[in-house]
């Protein structure tokens, strides 16, 4: 059974673009949640999708933006990217309220 | 706002029994302990979770005191590739935030 994938794997970035991940969840699993780790900081909540709503947000502001596809694949946007964004950016899925399963990450350095 | 306290370190020899706790003095009633760990680089792994009730699996085993207060995730035989840091999680499903607040976690260097 394949994990959770994430894409791009990795990614350079300068002040003031935009970027978007991409995030493919276990086959089955309906919901998505969006993580941001930066360098020596714990896992921040970000975002919660499911069945195609946003069901939840962290604080974190509006420039960070998401949405859920119907096949429940989920992307993160981020705008206006500052250099405290560089992070690593970790998607996990649920079915439910099962166990949230992660991906690896997609390392975002903003130069 | 972690509702866990747990060791920041940890040692353990090769191939003994790794034993980590963990306090959740405040856990609500339905409010289930999950385990994870992350491996340099990795993302969090999930490991186990519980209610009230000790549970096994493939990877190891939780131990959940009747008061249910605290815990303490069991490696049996811990390997060099156990190396990581342990996180200690208190999630309610119905909570509907779908927020699990890792805290600083338990940092286990298995030794040769």
């Amino acid at each position: 059974e394949a994990g959770v994938t994430q894409s791009p794997t990795h990614l350079i970035k300068t002040r003031g673009q935009q970027v978007t991940l991409r995030c493919s969840p276990i086959s089955g699993h309906t919901s998505v949640y969006w993580y941001q780790q930066a360098l020596g900081l714990g896992l921040q909540f970000l975002l919660w999708y499911d069945e195609g709503e946003e069901r939840n947000r962290g604080n974190f502001p509006p420039r960070f933006s998401g949405r859920q596809f119907p096949n429940y694949s989920s992307e993160l946007n981020v705008n206006a990217l500052e250099l405290e964004d560089s992070a690593l950016y970790l998607c996990a899925s649920s079915y439910r309220v099962g166990p949230q399963h992660f991906g690896d990450g997609t390392r975002l350095s903003i130069l | 706002d972690a509702k866990t306290t747990q060791p920041p370190s940890m040692d353990c020899a090769e191939g003994r029994a790794a034993n980590l706790p963990c306090n959740h003095s405040t856990i609500s009633g339905n409010e289930y302990v999950y385990w994870y760990r992350q491996i340099h680089s990795q993302g969090p792994q999930y490991i186990i979770h519980g209610l009230k009730n000790n549970e096994t699996n493939e990877m190891a085993s939780l131990i959940i005191t009747e008061d249910r207060k605290s815990s303490t995730l069991i490696l049996p035989h811990a390997t060099l590739r156990d190396t990581a840091v342990y996180y200690c999680i208190v999630f309610s499903g119905s909570s509907n935030t779908g927020k699990l607040i890792f805290g600083q976690g338990t940092t286990l260097q298995v030794k040769p």
